[in-house]
């Protein structure tokens, strides 16, 4: 089946520096990712739709410039916290359908492992 | 913007009962689909089962069912013969036609109990 890869699992930094978060699809391609975050014991909120080739779109309240997203490739999309501070603390989950048209909408959505980011 | 509402915060089952969560969402449009997703203490995210709204038929996966009703835009999930491993939070979530991202609901976490 269609796997997406998240890479680190998990990772500690210091405040003021930034992060770089990877989501690749292994065995197959993607023209759109999603990125999640989601707080303890709470919802998956969406910050923003990779889209491959050209700029991501945000969800309201996300700081664009804060979270960076690069889809370079159809098998990677990249999250980058800069500036990280210890309220963006948080589990950071990707997802990607398998497919670049249309029908792959069709098919269910696969998620990440997801990246547990503490702030210290 | 669609939302999806999860009441059910905290449920808890006896192995080998059965036990429903509940869902309810608000959308103006007249296809899109619907999920179940599983997320136990690993947190990867599983989906259990899913819907398509244009399908009058429940669907089914194994032990997990649903009772779609679509005018009173209400999606739960009943799990049969609850196992231990069926503990973890269970979100509802919605798409539209257009397979846009997921809109997840609030999730409830179920504890099944020996």
């Amino acid at each position: 089946g269609a796997v997406v890869s998240q890479h680190p699992s998990w990772v500690i930094c210091k405040s003021g520096t930034s992060v770089k978060i990877e989501c690749r699809s292994l065995d197959f391609q993607a023209t759109t990712m999603f990125w999640y975050r989601q707080f303890p014991k709470q919802s998956l909120m969406l910050m923003a739709t990779s889209n491959e080739g050209s700029k991501a779109t945000y969800e309201q309240g996300v700081e664009k410039d804060k979270f960076l997203i690069n889809h370079a490739s159809l098998t990677l999309s990249t999250l980058t916290v800069t500036s990280a501070h210890p309220e963006d603390s948080s589990f950071y989950i990707c997802s990607a359908y398998p497919g670049t048209d249309d029908s792959s909408y069709n098919s269910p959505l696969h998620f990440g492992n997801g990246t547990r980011l503490t702030v210290t | 913007a669609q939302t999806v509402t999860q009441s059910q915060p905290e449920m808890s089952v006896q192995e080998a009962e059965t036990v429903t969560l509940s869902c309810t969402y608000d959308t103006s449009e007249n296809n899109y689909y619907l999920f179940w997703y599983k997320q136990p203490p690993s947190r990867q995210m599983i989906l259990v089962i899913r819907q398509e709204a244009y399908k009058q038929q429940n669907a089914t996966e194994n032990r997990f069912s649903v009772n779609f009703q679509k005018a009173a835009k209400s999606f739960s999930l009943k799990i049969s013969d609850s196992q231990l491993g069926d503990t973890a939070m269970y979100f509802c979530a919605f798409m539209n036609w257009a397979g846009y991202a997921l809109n997840f609901g609030k999730g409830t976490s179920l504890l099944v109990t020996p």
